[in-house]
C-alpha cells in the first residue's frame, strides 16, 4: 500500500514533443506529491509539487495532472528540449509520514 | 532558498578504512534529514532519517553500526561508512527538511568508491 508505481521506466521523445510520465499510489493518506528531476551524477531537484485539492498544477512547461479517483498523476513536460534528457521521480507523502515514497523512476531521452 | 551541500563530491578510500560525509542546510534550519543510497540506474533507496539532538532511525536491512549517523546541529548532519568495503561504493545523497512531511531538499550527492 505503501508502492507508487511509475511508468514508463523510459521514454524518447523528439524535442518539441510532449513527454508523460504516469505514477499510481494506493495509499488514500497520501496528500503531497512532488516530482524531481535528475542528472547524471547530480541529487535530485524538486520540479514540481501538487497537492490533492487541485487537479492540475503548471509551472513553465511543467504540469502535474492529479486523478484523485484514480489515484494516479502524471507529469506533462511540453516543448521538451535535450536539456530535459534526465531521470524523473515521481513521489508521494501526507500527514503522518515522515518519509517520502518514490517511484522507480523514468530515463528520459528528448532527441535533437 | 533551501539549498543542501554535500562534502565530498567525490571520494575514494581503501577497504577497511572509514569515510565521513557532510550534509549541510545552508539557509534553513533542517529539522530533520535523510539519507539516502543510489546504486545505478535505480530510485532512491532511503538509509536512515535523522532529527537534530536525537538518535537516528535506520531502516530494515541498514546497519546502524556501519553507517554511522550524527546530526549534532539543525544544519549539518554527517554519515560515516565504517570499515568500508567494496560493496559499499555508491552514491550517496542527503536530503533536508525544516517541514516534514513535505518538502524535501536534496544535496548533490557524495560518490563513494571503495577499492
Amino acid at each position: 500500500q505503501q508502492q507508487v508505481k511509475q511508468s514508463p521506466q523510459s521514454l524518447i521523445v523528439q524535442k518539441g514533443g510532449i513527454s508523460i510520465i504516469n505514477c499510481a499510489y494506493e495509499n488514500t493518506a497520501f496528500d503531497y506529491f512532488p516530482w524531481y528531476q535528475q542528472f547524471p551524477g547530480k541529487g535530485p531537484a524538486l520540479l514540481i509539487a501538487i497537492r490533492p485539492d487541485v487537479s492540475e498544477k503548471k509551472e513553465g512547461r511543467f504540469t502535474i495532472s492529479f486523478n484523485k479517483s484514480a489515484k494516479q498523476f502524471s507529469l506533462h513536460i511540453m516543448d521538451s528540449q535535450p536539456g530535459d534528457s534526465a531521470t524523473y521521480f515521481c513521489a508521494a507523502s501526507g500527514a503522518g509520514y515522515s518519509t517520502l515514497t518514490f517511484g522507480k523512476g523514468t530515463m528520459l531521452l528528448v532527441s535533437p | 532558498g533551501a539549498v543542501v551541500s554535500q562534502h565530498p563530491s567525490r571520494v575514494i578510500c581503501k577497504s577497511g578504512t572509514s569515510v565521513k560525509i557532510e550534509c549541510r542546510s545552508l539557509d534553513f534550519q533542517a529539522t530533520t534529514m535523510f539519507w539516502y543510497r543510489q546504486f545505478p540506474k535505480q530510485s532512491l533507496m532511503l538509509m536512515a532519517t535523522s532529527n537534530e539532538g536525537s538518535k537516528a532511525t535506520y531502516e530494515q536491512g541498514v546497519e546502524k553500526d556501519k553507517f554511522l549517523i550524527n546530526h549534532a546541529s539543525l544544519t549539518l548532519s554527517t554519515l560515516t561508512v565504517t570499515s568500508a568495503h567494496p560493496e559499499d561504493s555508491s552514491f550517496y545523497i542527503c536530503s533536508a527538511t525544516d517541514r516534514l512531511p513535505y518538502e524535501q531538499y536534496f544535496g548533490p550527492g557524495t560518490r563513494l568508491t571503495v577499492t
